[in-house]
C-alpha cells in the first residue's frame, strides 16, 4: 500500500521562509510531486522530483531523499497569496495510481 | 493554453437522486483520472482510464458509482443514488503520457452538495 504523511497546518510570516515536509512509504517509486491548492480551486502543479537532491524554481524549491522516503517544499520570501494547501503526491510507477497526502494548509500572516 | 474542462461547476441535489459529471481532457492526453476530494483532505483516486479502458477502479463504490470513457476522449462519472456522504469536490485530471510518469493537469472541479 501507499502511505504519505505531511503536517496538517502551518503558519508563517510574510517575507519569511517555510519548509513543508512529506514522508512516504510506497510499494514503488517513480517520482514525487508537489501541488498547490487554493481554497475551492483545483490543484496546480509546483514541482516534480525523481532523483535525489534539490530542484529550484523561483521562490519555490523541492528536495527529495529516496533512501529516507522524504521530501520537503521550501517557500522563500512568503507572500500573502501563498496561503493555500500544499499537497505531496507520489507516483509508484507503472499504472499504479498517483497517491496524494492529506495536504498541509499554510497560512501566511502579515 | 489547453485546459481540462469539467461541468457542472456546482451541483446541489437531494439524496437518492442521480447526478452526472462530465470531463473533457486536454487533447491527446491518453490517461484520464477522476478524483474525489472531501473538504480538508487530499484527492482520492476513484477511477483511472488509459484511452477507453479502466486501469484502476479499486476505490470506486461500484454499487452507486459508474464511469465511462467510451471513445477514449471525454468521460462521464455518474452517481446513483446520491448519498449525503458523497458531498465533495470531484476532480478530473489528465496526463499526457501513457504511463504514470508525468504531472497531472486538473480541471476546475465539480463541487457536489447532497442535501
Amino acid at each position: 500500500g501507499q502511505n504519505i504523511d505531511q503536517p496538517t497546518e502551518m503558519t508563517a510570516t510574510e517575507g519569511a521562509i517555510v519548509q513543508i515536509n512529506c514522508t512516504y512509504q510506497t510499494s514503488g517509486f517513480n517520482g514525487l510531486f508537489w501541488y498547490q491548492q487554493h481554497a475551492g480551486e483545483a490543484p496546480t502543479f509546483l514541482s516534480y522530483n525523481v532523483l535525489d537532491g534539490l530542484e529550484e524554481k523561483g521562490r519555490f524549491s523541492s528536495f527529495l531523499s529516496r533512501s529516507k522516503g522524504y521530501s520537503y517544499l521550501l517557500l522563500k520570501e512568503l507572500q500573502m497569496k501563498d496561503s493555500a494547501s500544499y499537497l505531496c503526491a507520489v507516483n509508484p510507477g507503472g499504472y499504479q495510481k498517483v497517491t496524494f497526502g492529506t495536504g498541509t494548509k499554510l497560512q501566511v500572516i502579515p | 493554453e489547453a485546459e481540462v474542462a469539467q461541468s457542472p461547476r456546482y451541483k446541489i441535489t437531494e439524496k437518492s437522486q442521480a447526478v452526472a459529471f462530465w470531463c473533457d481532457p486536454i487533447s491527446g492526453h491518453a490517461t484520464l483520472y477522476w478524483y474525489r476530494q472531501i473538504l480538508g483532505q487530499g484527492p482520492e483516486l476513484l477511477v483511472q482510464f488509459q484511452d477507453e479502458s479502466v486501469v484502476d477502479d479499486s476505490q470506486l463504490p461500484k454499487d452507486r458509482f459508474s464511469a465511462e470513457r467510451l471513445k477514449g476522449v471525454d468521460s462521464t462519472l455518474k452517481i446513483q443514488p446520491a448519498e449525503l456522504g458523497d458531498s465533495a469536490m470531484y476532480l478530473c485530471a489528465s496526463s499526457p503520457r501513457s504511463r504514470n510518469t508525468g504531472e497531472l493537469f486538473f480541471g476546475e472541479g465539480s463541487r457536489l452538495t447532497v442535501l
